[in-house]
């Protein structure tokens, strides 16, 4: 099931940028790429997803490769609190069958 | 913002006994899914439900079962407990399909 490939882990200097890939060779036309992460225990958050645009919101940028067989998710000033594990999951959207595979997905450390 | 209410947060049953999940989806969201996540492991899609009929079923073991009442709400039911079922039970809510929204999950523990 696994549809997407990312580092097992990375670790960030605190206020710098950090920048997570996410290799999604076998995308279709119609899955968007999704990232979530999970703190220690806690739910999945959901964090940001495009379909073939770069995407930012209050919380991260997602830049996606023109062919769309990659992404990179920037945390643009990363904190102690953004340690966590980062999941890129390709998924539909807008259908009843919007399950999410999370795979190995990133963990993230942020040092001061 | 409302979120994602799920009960209890933590749960202590016996092997061979029963508990009962329940999932409080954020307000007019159609849609809720269950995820597993035992001990270091990645969360694991079990079952949804959308407009409170089944879309979708993942790995869920035949003794699990899981419904969604006319309030939206559903629950997730497990019987004849193993000690394997011990993990992170999650729930997550959608409108129409878009990003989904995750409670703290239900902690459960069989001893």
């Amino acid at each position: 099931d696994a549809k997407t490939t990312q580092p097992t882990s990375m670790d960030c200097a605190e206020g710098r940028a950090a920048n997570l890939p996410c290799n999604h060779s076998t995308i279709s036309g119609n899955e968007y790429v999704y990232w979530y992460r999970q703190i220690h225990s806690q739910g999945p958050q959901y964090i940001i997803h495009g379909l073939k645009n770069n995407e930012t919101n209050e919380m991260a940028s997602l830049i996606i490769t023109e062919d769309r067989k990659s992404s990179t998710l920037i945390l643009p000033h990363a904190t102690l609190r953004d340690t966590a594990v980062y999941y890129c999951i390709v998924t539909y959207r807008g259908s009843t069958l919007g399950r999410l595979y999370f795979g190995r997905g990133t963990q993230l450390t942020v040092w001061p | 913002a409302a979120g994602v209410i799920q009960s209890p947060r933590h749960l202590i049953k016996e092997k061979r006994e029963t508990a009962t999940l329940k999932c409080y989806p954020i307000p007019r969201h159609d849609t809720v899914y269950w995820y597993q996540q035992g001990p270091g492991q990645d969360p694991q899609f079990l079952i949804s439900f959308y407009e409170k009929m089944q879309s979708d079923k993942g790995s869920i073991p035949d003794r699990f079962s899981a419904q969604q009442f006319s309030d939206y709400h559903s629950e997730l039911n497990m019987s004849s407990l193993e000690l394997g079922d011990s993990a992170l039970y999650f729930c997550a809510s959608s409108l129409e399909g878009a990003e989904a929204f995750f409670g703290q999950g239900t902690r459960l523990t069989v001893v």
